[in-house]
Order: C-alpha cells, then sequence, then structure tokens
C-alpha cells in the first residue's frame, strides 16, 4: 500500500524558536498533501491543503504565516511552524492523496513539544 | 460534505464481529462513506470505502443501507490490535477533496 512517512515524529523545542516537519510520500506521488492537528483526546482538524507547485490553502482560523507550508515536489511537503509557543503543542499529521482513487493516506505523525 | 453520527464508544469481545454503525442522513448522491481508524498516538489507517454497494477488503466489510443513510462496518473477528477510534466519513469525489473527521467511535476489544 502507499506509504506516507513524517520527520521527525517527535521533537521538544524552547518557545519562541521554529520547527520543521517533513512529510514524504514514499511510494507514489502527490500533488496534494494535507495536514492536520490533533489536540489531546480531540479529533483531527485539517489546517491546510497542499498542492504542488501552488500556495497552500489554510483552513478557517489557521493563521498562514504562522504554520509556513511548502510542497516544492510531488513526493514532499513541509510545514514550519514558526516562533512556536507552548498552546502549539500537538499532534501533527500529515496524508498524501493518491492521483488516482482519491485515497488519502496518512504518516504517522509528529508530536510537537513547546516548552 | 454531510455530517455523520457515531457512538462515542462501543466494547467487544475478541474473536466476535465488531459492528460500528454511522448515521449520515443527509448524504448526497455523489458522496462516498469513507471509514479510518487511528490507533492511540499514530496517524489514521483506511480501511474501507463505499458508494451505494457494500464492499468487503482484508480488514473490514461496509455495509451501506439501500437509502444510503447509514452504514456499519464490521470486523468480523475483532482482535485486540483493533482498539482504536474508528472514524465515519462522508466525502465527495474528485481529487484531493478533503477529510473532515467527526469525534469517531473509541472501539475497545476485550480479552
Amino acid at each position: 500500500g502507499a506509504v506516507v512517512s513524517q520527520h521527525p515524529s517527535w521533537v521538544i523545542c524552547k518557545s519562541g524558536t521554529s520547527v520543521k516537519i517533513e512529510c514524504r510520500s514514499l511510494d507514489f506521488q502527490a500533488t496534494t498533501m494535507f495536514w492536520y492537528r490533533q489536540f489531546p483526546k480531540q479529533s483531527l482538524m485539517l489546517m491546510a491543503t497542499s498542492n504542488e507547485g501552488s500556495k497552500a490553502t489554510y483552513e478557517q482560523g489557521v493563521e498562514k504565516d504562522k504554520f509556513l507550508i511548502n510542497h516544492a515536489s510531488l513526493t514532499l511537503s513541509t510545514l514550519t511552524v514558526t516562533s512556536a509557543h507552548p498552546e502549539d503543542s500537538s499532534f501533527y499529521i500529515c496524508s498524501a492523496s493518491l492521483p488516482v482513487g482519491n485515497e488519502q493516506f496518512f504518516g504517522p505523525g509528529t508530536r510537537l513539544t513547546v516548552l | 460534505d454531510a455530517k455523520t453520527t457515531q457512538p462515542t464508544s462501543m466494547d467487544c469481545a475478541e474473536g466476535r464481529a465488531a459492528n460500528l454503525p454511522c448515521n449520515h442522513s443527509t448524504i448526497s448522491g455523489n458522496e462516498y462513506v469513507y471509514w479510518y481508524r487511528q490507533i492511540h498516538s499514530q496517524g489514521p489507517q483506511y480501511i474501507i470505502h463505499g458508494l451505494k454497494n457494500n464492499e468487503t477488503n482484508e480488514m473490514a466489510s461496509l455495509i451501506i443501507t439501500e437509502d444510503r443513510k447509514s452504514s456499519t462496518l464490521i470486523l468480523p473477528h475483532a482482535t485486540l490490535r483493533d482498539t482504536a477510534v474508528y472514524y465515519c466519513i462522508v466525502r465527495s469525489t474528485g481529487t484531493a477533496s478533503k477529510l473532515t473527521f467527526g469525534t469517531g467511535t473509541r472501539l475497545q476489544v476485550t480479552l
């Protein structure tokens, strides 16, 4: 099946620093990738839709200048949390959409802890 | 996309069938029913999807009522590793349409 990886799997950073999370589709090309955030005991919330070679589309309430998304190739999308604060601590999950069939396959997630 | 309603939690004995219901009474004609599950601290895993016919794969079966207003995911022989939160999602067709996750059903498989 389609495999999506994320790196790092977990990260701890100081308040005010920036953190970059990578999402890769390992065995297929993904024209579209999605970024989700999940707080403890809550469901996944879509943050943004990332299309290769174009600007990401952000969901309402998600600050595009704080959560920078780059989708420079068909197999890689990155999410950068800029000037992270403790309230940004969360589980960040990406998914990639197959070009045919429309299924989304999810990465294992990245747990971000901001001190 | 249409909204779905699922029970908050369910229990199932290991080896028995787990039947997880989902209501989607406002589903429209071009919307599929998708099921994903999320084991604790992992990314969601695709299980199955269907439009109007019943579907079966190596993981589960999906039964969709004739009026398409509800569906049931069946895990035929639940194991402890099937303990997870199961999400029923209604999603329109078209490339890269987004998934909207509800609260899902927390399935606990017990010995």
